[in-house]
């Protein structure tokens, strides 16, 4: 079955900083891959999403991911966080054609 | 547009009660999904459903029902609640039957404590 890891459960930056979250999962075959957050209180939200072509995406909100397939690896990017990113991050993978599989979560804290 | 409407929004149950939890949508979508979040765990799959008359188990399907009588409804039936199903309950909709090349729209979720 298909599965998601994402490595860092907790994460705490300061304003400016630069952030790297990662995510990794077990499918070889061609994946539909998302990163949602989710805001205190709130629902899920898209970030980005990759489905064929540029491994690079850009999201909302100055995010990025890179899709590295001999990685297995979707990674989040983000140059500089601000206050307003702190949020639970999630990873999701497509396994097959039915079923949306998320990873733990990262909770990140971002200071002032 | 509404989007994805769950209903309650918060709920407490006693033991062995039973319940349903809302779910609606007005986008037409064929794929609509129910979720469960628990810390440190992520949203782990309940139930799916890719059609009206169409639905099948996801990761945890122990102890919940579901149908898709209409595109727009998709209930999810607790039979008789344990403490072990404390938890938010999402539920996500998508545009096509199948999850291929589009995106899960999500619900504010409901909030359920069993005691």
């Amino acid at each position: 079955a298909q599965s998601v890891s994402q490595h860092n459960h907790h994460v705490i930056l300061s304003e400016a900083a630069s952030l790297e979250l990662g995510c990794n999962y077990s499918y070889g075959g061609t994946v539909n891959l998302f990163w949602y957050v989710q805001y205190p209180g709130q629902h899920l939200q898209l970030l980005l999403k990759y489905f064929s072509g540029d491994p690079l995406v850009k999201g909302i909100k100055g995010f990025e991911a890179e899709f590295i397939k001999s990685k297995f690896s979707f990674n989040l990017r983000k140059p500089s966080v601000q206050w307003s990113d702190t949020a639970e991050y999630f990873c999701a993978v497509t396994s097959g054609y039915n079923k949306l599989i998320f990873g733990a979560g990262t909770r990140l804290a971002v200071h002032p | 547009n509404a989007g994805v409407t769950q209903t309650p929004k918060f709920q407490v149950l006693k033991t062995g009660q039973s319940m349903t939890l809302q779910c609606a949508q007005d986008m037409n979508h064929e794929y609509m999904s129910w979720y469960r979040q628990d810390p440190g765990m992520g949203l782990r799959l309940i139930h799916y459903s890719v059609g009206a008359g169409i639905t099948d188990q996801g990761e945890v399907p122990n102890g919940y029902n579901v149908s898709r009588s209409t595109t727009e409804d998709f209930p999810l039936r607790l039979l008789s609640a344990a403490p072990s199903q404390t938890s938010v309950y999402f539920c996500a909709s998508s545009p096509s039957g199948s999850l291929v090349s589009t995106e899960a729209f999500f619900g504010q979720g409901t909030r359920l404590t069993v005691v």
